[in-house]
C-alpha cells in the first residue's frame, strides 16, 4: 500500500500520560502534515513539515505537543501530560508541494484516535 | 479569519435522487478548494480538488463549482447510492487548509 501510513490506529491512555503517534507519507511527497479532528467537527491544523522542517504551528499546539519529522520522511507527533481534552482524532496528510502551500492535493492517513481516560 | 460553513448539517434522501451540498467560505483569497469524502471512524478521501482559476470539477458522478467571488462552492451528486452515505467535507487553501464542520449524508435504499 502506497497511500498515508498512520500507527497506531487506536491510542487509550490514562490522564497525566505521554503518547506518540507516527505518521508515514506517501513516498515521494515533501509535505507532511497533522490536524485534530473531534466529533462533529471538520479537522482543525496543527503543524506542517516541508522536508524536515517544521514551517508552522497553530496556536492549538501548545506547549504540551511536539512533533518531528527527523529524516523528511516519516513523522512523530507527541503529547506529553495528556488531558481529556486531548481525546481527538489524530489525522495526517502529505502531498507533493511544488508551488505555494495549498497548490496541491492533500491525502490523509485513516488517523490515530486518542482516548485519554 | 478564514471561515467555512457547510450547509446542510445532515442530509436524508431516497436512493436515485440528485442532490446539492453547499460550502461557503469568507475570505476569497484561495488557491484552490477541495472536496472530501470521510466514512465514521476513518480518514479523509479526496474527492475532487478546483484550482482557484476554474469553475467546476467532474468525477464519475460528482461535480463540484467555485465561485471564489461570491465564497461558494456546491458539490452535487447524481442518482445518489446507499454506498454514498459519508460526512462530507469542503476545505479552502488559502495560507492553510481550513475545514468545514462537514454535511452527514444518508442515503436509504
Amino acid at each position: 500500500d502506497t497511500g498515508v501510513s498512520q500507527n497506531p490506529r487506536h491510542k487509550i491512555t490514562k490522564r497525566g500520560q505521554n503518547v506518540t503517534f507516527r505518521c508515514d507519507p506517501i513516498s515521494e511527497h515533501n509535505r507532511l502534515y497533522w490536524y485534530r479532528q473531534t466529533l462533529g467537527q471538520g479537522p482543525e491544523f496543527l503543524t506542517y513539515f516541508q522536508n524536515e522542517a517544521q514551517l508552522e504551528k497553530s496556536r492549538l499546539l501548545s506547549d504540551r505537543f511536539s512533533a518531528e519529522r527527523p529524516k523528511g520522511s516519516f513523522s512523530t507527533l507527541e503529547i506529553q501530560r495528556t488531558e481529556q481534552g486531548d481525546s481527538a482524532m489524530y489525522l495526517c496528510a502529505s502531498s507533493s508541494g511544488g508551488g505555494g502551500t495549498g497548490s496541491e492535493k492533500l491525502f490523509f492517513g485513516s488517523g490515530t484516535q486518542l482516548s485519554v481516560l | 479569519k478564514q471561515e467555512v460553513t457547510q450547509i446542510p448539517a445532515a442530509l436524508s434522501v431516497p436512493e436515485g435522487e440528485n442532490l446539492v451540498l453547499n460550502c461557503s467560505f469568507t475570505d476569497s483569497a484561495i488557491y484552490n478548494l477541495q472536496w472530501f469524502r470521510q466514512d465514521p471512524g476513518k480518514g479523509l478521501t479526496s474527492l475532487l480538488l478546483i484550482q482557484s482559476s476554474q469553475r467546476e470539477q467532474t468525477s464519475g458522478r460528482l461535480n463540484a463549482s467555485l465561485d471564489k467571488s461570491s465564497g461558494r462552492s456546491t458539490l452535487y451528486i447524481a442518482a445518489s447510492q446507499p454506498g454514498d452515505s459519508a460526512t462530507y467535507l469542503c476545505a479552502v487553501i488559502g495560507n492553510k487548509l481550513v475545514f468545514g464542520a462537514g454535511t452527514i449524508l444518508r442515503v436509504k435504499s
